[in-house]
This record gives structure tokens, C-alpha cells and sequence, in this order.
């Protein structure tokens, strides 16, 4: 198993561009779920989802899209980036029991000019 | 709301000594708690997690953490530290449906002097 993959690695934006960054697992994990990393923030819950066609908003959802059409990709849009979203964005699946273990992504670090 | 206070920003410990790393948290029914270490460009590693039962739970890298409902706190322990233990900390709590998803604290960084 590959785990949870998340492409790219690196991404630099200016202003008002959009961009889709890509969240896939190959566990057949119903729950999903994007985070971002900002310093001394420690990591904050953006969009997340139980199942395919099934999303809800976090702690921080404006300016972040994400839709959900199969079980293994969730993907998070940007919209119209501005510097604000530069950070570390890590996706994360787990199963649905409560005391399943959440896999986290290797991470794509944003930077937006 | 639920939330995770790590009270600590920054801890420095002389390798060999014992650590203690505070977590507090703020849930309405029983929480799910973890703790998670990263590595300066690394991504996240579970040390441990709580669901019920005994309230001293042992993880990996020789760490445990002992749940206090009383004090809604979930502190992190080593009765030695390694050099190679200095990384950021952070604790968690799960939250949603299931526990989808997590709530985290802001994180300890932990220093490691020789």
C-alpha cells in the first residue's frame, strides 16, 4: 500500500491563481480530511469528509473548496490564492471505527507571492 | 467546542533527564486523545493514543501518556530522553463524527542539550 499520497511536494502561486492540490489513499478509508501548518499554530482543520459525496467545513474552510466524488481522492482548491495561504497542507484518512489510527500524507508546502 | 491546550511553546531538557509534556483538552464526552511527534521537515509519526480503559498508555520511542479525566489533561512522558527526541509535539483530540477528524494543540518544541 502506498498509504495516503499527496502531489505536488512543492508549489509556488502568485496571487489570484488557482490550484488543486491532490490527496489520494489506497486504504479504502471512508473518512478524509485536510489540514493546514502554519508556525505556532500547530495544525488546523480545513474541510474533511465521511464518504464519497459527503463534505463538511473545519475550523479555517474560506478560501478552500474540496468535493468528493470517490473513495480514494479528495482534493482541496484554491480558488483565488492570496498570501495567507502560504503554509504546510497535510491530508490525513482514517476508518471509520472511533479508535482507528489517522494516516497523515507527507505534506505539500504552498507558497503564495 | 472542543480544543487542546499545550501550555508549553518551547521545552529544552538535558539528554538522559526525565520529560513531561502538558496537554490539556476540552471535550464534552469521552475524548479520543493522541499525540503525534514531527521532525523538523517530516511529516506527522502517532506516538500513542487513548480510547478507554487503562489510563497509562504506552507508545512508541519509549514514550506514555497518562489520562486524568479529573484534570482533562493528557501529558506526555519519558523517563529518558535522547538526543534524538528533539522535535515538535503535539497533541490532538478527535472530533466530528467517529472521530474524523482532529483537533490539535499548538505544539511543544522540545530541545535536547548535551
Amino acid at each position: 500500500n502506498a498509504g495516503v499520497t499527496q502531489t505536488p511536494k512543492f508549489q509556488v502561486l502568485k496571487t489570484g491563481q488557482s490550484m488543486t492540490l491532490q490527496c489520494a489513499q489506497d486504504m479504502n478509508h471512508e473518512y478524509m480530511s485536510w489540514y493546514r501548518q502554519d508556525p505556532g499554530m500547530g495544525l488546523r482543520l480545513i474541510h474533511y469528509s465521511v464518504g464519497a459525496g459527503i463534505t463538511d467545513q473545519g475550523e479555517v474552510p474560506n478560501g478552500y473548496n474540496v468535493s468528493r466524488s470517490t473513495t480514494e481522492d479528495f482534493p482541496l482548491r484554491l480558488l483565488s490564492a492570496a498570501p495567507s495561504q502560504t503554509s504546510v497542507y497535510f491530508c490525513a484518512s482514517k476508518a471509520e471505527g472511533r479508535s482507528d489510527t489517522q494516516y497523515f500524507g507527507p505534506g505539500t508546502r504552498l507558497t503564495v507571492l | 467546542a472542543q480544543s487542546v491546550t499545550q501550555p508549553d511553546i518551547h521545552i529544552t531538557v538535558s539528554e538522559g533527564a526525565s520529560l513531561e509534556l502538558r496537554c490539556n483538552y476540552s471535550y464534552g464526552a469521552t475524548p479520543y486523545l493522541f499525540w503525534y511527534v514531527q521532525s523538523p521537515g517530516q511529516g506527522l509519526q502517532l506516538l500513542l493514543k487513548y480510547f478507554s480503559g487503562d489510563t497509562l498508555v504506552q507508545g512508541i520511542k519509549g514514550f506514555e501518556a497518562e489520562f486524568k479525566r479529573s484534570q482533562s489533561s493528557f501529558n506526555l512522558r519519558k523517563p529518558s530522553v535522547h538526543w534524538s527526541d528533539a522535535a515538535e509535539y503535539f497533541c490532538a483530540v478527535g472530533a466530528g463524527q467517529a472521530g474524523t477528524a482532529l483537533i490539535f494543540g499548538k505544539g511543544t518544541t522540545l530541545s535536547v542539550s548535551s
